[in-house]
C-alpha cells in the first residue's frame, strides 16, 4: 500500500512568491496534517484538516492557507513567501480517534531565495 | 504553556553500546506519548507509542520506552546500537488528536 505521498519534492522560490503544496494520505485516511521543519528544529504543526474542515491550527501567520479535497488529499498554499518560510514541510496522515498512529510523507524541501 | 525537552541534542555511541534519549513534557492533562526517528532527507518513521496500561513500551529496530507520569517523562532507551541507527530522534506529544508537539530532536551519531 502507498504510504503518505508529497509533491514536489523539492523546489526553490523567490522572496514574495506564492506556492502550493501537495498531499495524498494513505488511503481510508481521512485526516491530514501539516508540519513546518526549519533546518534543525522539530517539525512544527501548521494545520488539521478532517473531513475537508479544518480542525486545527498552528500559530502561524495568515500567509499560509490549506484546503483538503472531497478525495481527502490536501493542499497548504504559502503566500508571500519569506526567507525564514525554507524548511522541510511534511504532511501527515491518521486515521480518525486519539491514540492513532500519524504517518508522515517524505516532505517537500522549499528553498526561498 | 505546554512543552516538550530533549534534554540532549547530540549524544555519540560506539557500535554495540547502549544508548538512552531522554524527553520530558509539560502537561496537567492526559497525553499521548511517541518517538518517532528521521533519517537523512527522509520523513518521519514512528518507533513506538504510549497511549496507556503498560509504561514499558516496545518498538520496532530493537528500541524501546519507559512511561513515567510522575516525572513526565518518557525516555527512549536501545540495549546495543548499531551503524544504522545514526539519525535524528524526536520525541512527540499529541495533546489533541492529530496535533504532535515535538521536542527539538537528539542527533545520534554511532561510530565503530
Amino acid at each position: 500500500d502507498a504510504g503518505v505521498t508529497q509533491s514536489p519534492t523539492h523546489l526553490i522560490k523567490t522572496r514574495g512568491q506564492h506556492v502550493t503544496l501537495r498531499c495524498s494520505p494513505i488511503s481510508g485516511h481521512k485526516s491530514v496534517s501539516w508540519y513546518q521543519q526549519v533546518l534543525g528544529q522539530g517539525p512544527q504543526f501548521i494545520f488539521q484538516y478532517y473531513e475537508k474542515e479544518e480542525r486545527g491550527r498552528g500559530n502561524f501567520p495568515d500567509r499560509f492557507s490549506a484546503r483538503q479535497f472531497p478525495n481527502y488529499s490536501s493542499e497548504l498554499n504559502v503566500n508571500a513567501l519569506l526567507l525564514g518560510d525554507s524548511a522541510l514541510y511534511l504532511c501527515a496522515s491518521s486515521l480518525q480517534g486519539e491514540g492513532n498512529t500519524i504517518y508522515f510523507g517524505e516532505g517537500s524541501w522549499l528553498t526561498v531565495v | 504553556a505546554q512543552s516538550v525537552t530533549q534534554l540532549d541534542s547530540q549524544v555519540p555511541v560506539f557500535e554495540e553500546a547502549p544508548v538512552e534519549l531522554r524527553c520530558n513534557y509539560s502537561s496537567s492533562v492526559s497525553v499521548y506519548l511517541f518517538w518517532y526517528v528521521q533519517y537523512p532527507n527522509q520523513g518521519l518513521q514512528l518507533l513506538l507509542k504510549y497511549l496507556s496500561g503498560s509504561t514499558l513500551v516496545k518498538g520496532i529496530n530493537g528500541f524501546e520506552a519507559e512511561f513515567n507520569k510522575s516525572q513526565t517523562s518518557f525516555h527512549l532507551r536501545k540495549p546495543s546500537v548499531h551503524i544504522s541507527d545514526t539519525a535524528e530522534y524526536f520525541c512527540a506529544v499529541a495533546y489533541s488528536w492529530g496535533k504532535l508537539q515535538f521536542g527539538a530532536g537528539t542527533q545520534v551519531v554511532v561510530t565503530p
